[in-house]
């Protein structure tokens, strides 16, 4: 089992529309988490860190259950500049691990 | 203010060649890294410093690879002799003491090995 898993998509929604995507890990020792997005053919760049009690940016808003093992994040009223590659990051022991991505399109 | 500089942008090279990838971090970052990105893996950690100490080198594919950091300023990422499966973007990130996995990415290398 990978250590951090995403589902890769592609998510296909419609401008305006809200959307969610959860990455699970699997080391229960993992300490930190964050969001980043990459759009294509560019360089991943952090979205938002994600704190134990949730945190919210705007439209977005990470969550993390750490019963579960997962992080999530929502975006609401999706604008067609969302749609990029949303990378999942924690970080363990000074090691960190990045997943292979949720890519989201948005479509007008 | 400049981000994370690197050159080159683009590298095509012939299997058995050297290939030098340059990185110059955000001033005052403390943490450099070094990432290498392929449809079939994502993106994998190579090497990271801690200023200009290399901490962790554990995701180096193998002793084709090499990294330096001779001052704060400056990074390379070598491969002799390099390989076809080299092929990838090559991305260098830096970050601040106290924030070490809030990375600031370069635009990358891509790099092709015929």
């Amino acid at each position: 089992r990978k250590e951090v898993e995403q589902d890769p998509g592609p998510f296909n929604v419609p401008e305006g529309a809200t959307v969610a995507f959860n990455c699970t890990y699997s080391n229960s020792a993992s300490q930190s988490f964050f969001w980043y997005r990459q759009d294509c053919r560019k360089e991943p760049k952090l979205l938002m860190s994600v704190y134990s009690s949730g945190n919210e940016d705007g439209r977005f808003t990470a969550q993390l259950n750490r019963a579960s093992q997962y992080i999530s994040l929502l975006i609401r009223d999706s604008k067609l500049s969302d749609s990029a590659t949303y990378l999942c990051v924690v970080n363990r022991d000074d090691k960190i691990i990045f997943g292979k991505g949720t890519r989201l399109h948005i479509l007008p | 203010d400049a981000g994370v500089i690197q050159s080159p942008r683009h590298e095509v090279t012939e299997m058995g060649q050297e290939v030098t990838l340059r990185c110059k971090p955000i001033s005052g970052h403390d943490y450099l890294f070094w990432y290498r990105q392929t449809m079939m893996r994502g993106l994998e950690l190579l090497i990271y410093f801690n200023n200009n100490v290399p901490i962790d080198d554990s995701g180096m594919p193998e002793d084709r690879f090499s990294a330096k950091m001779p001052n704060a300023s400056f990074s390379t990422l070598k491969i002799q002799p390099s390989e076809p499966r080299d092929s990838a973007v090559y991305f260098c990130a830096s970050s601040l003491i106290g924030q070490p996995y809030e990375q600031y990415f370069g635009p990358g290398t891509r790099l092709t090995v015929t």
